[in-house]
């Protein structure tokens, strides 16, 4: 089954203590992306990858890092978590970067940091 | 810049009524357009698309036309059910600046019995 799968789905943490979002996807994609949503605001993008070792800034990438060492992986790291990251998480791929490319999500990382 | 707005929710309607919600677009170029769903506990799925200007998607009753001289791609279904209760995301994609998904806040909406 194509999909994208996500761990954990659900996680609290404490200020400070790294922490890692994995992202799978089986699909060949070769575009990736993580977003967090927040009530009222919608998705906002924090990192993307266009392919294996191409990953640039979203549009709220501060206090986050991304790696893509493999086409179907997408960590999401948080190296000093803070309590302004406590949102909903999600990984998205698509097939390429064509505007007419739909987006697949994963399921979700609910993430409180206290 | 580019963004998408629609109306604010929540929706109440009652089942079979008729469904509207409204989205706009701003964009620099040509986006294609689009509607996820996201049902309770759920990840977003796409709902329909639509990627030149009059095109029309279309989806489990859902429908939605791409309106370049109003920049608009409003959602619509006829006769609303219970398990169409969700949050409805408008969204539109560029082939450049990234080539990111940018998305409205969402809509959600309640049917009740």
């Amino acid at each position: 089954e194509a999909q994208v799968t996500q761990n954990p789905r659900y996680l609290i943490t404490v200020t400070g203590k790294k922490l890692t979002v994995t992202c799978s996807q089986n699909m060949n994609h070769e575009y990736m992306s993580w977003y967090r949503q927040d009530p009222g605001l919608g998705l906002r993008q924090i990192y993307y990858s266009m392919n294996v070792e191409v990953t640039d800034k979203g549009d709220v990438p501060e206090g986050y890092k991304v790696s893509r060492k493999e086409k179907r992986n997408f960590p999401l790291i948080l190296e000093s978590p803070s309590p302004n990251q406590t949102s909903l998480y999600f990984c998205a791929s698509s097939l390429g970067k064509g505007a007419y490319d739909e987006a697949f999500f994963g399921q979700g990382t609910r993430l409180t940091v206290v | 810049g580019n963004s998408v707005t629609q109306m604010e929710g929540p929706v109440t309607l009652s089942e079979e009524a008729f469904l509207t919600i409204n989205c706009t677009y701003t964009a620099t170029g040509y986006p294609s357009l689009f509607w996820y769903v996201q049902y309770p506990g759920e990840g977003l799925q796409l709902l329909l698309k639509a990627t030149k200007a009059d095109d029309k998607g279309s989806n489990k009753g859902f429908e939605a036309t791409y309106r370049k001289e109003t920049t608009s791609f409003h959602l619509e279904k006829g006769s609303v059910q219970v398990s169409d209760s969700a949050v409805y995301f408008c969204a539109l994609r560029l082939n450049t600046g990234g080539f990111k998904t940018i998305f409205g806040a969402g809509t959600r909406l309640f049917v009740k019995a």
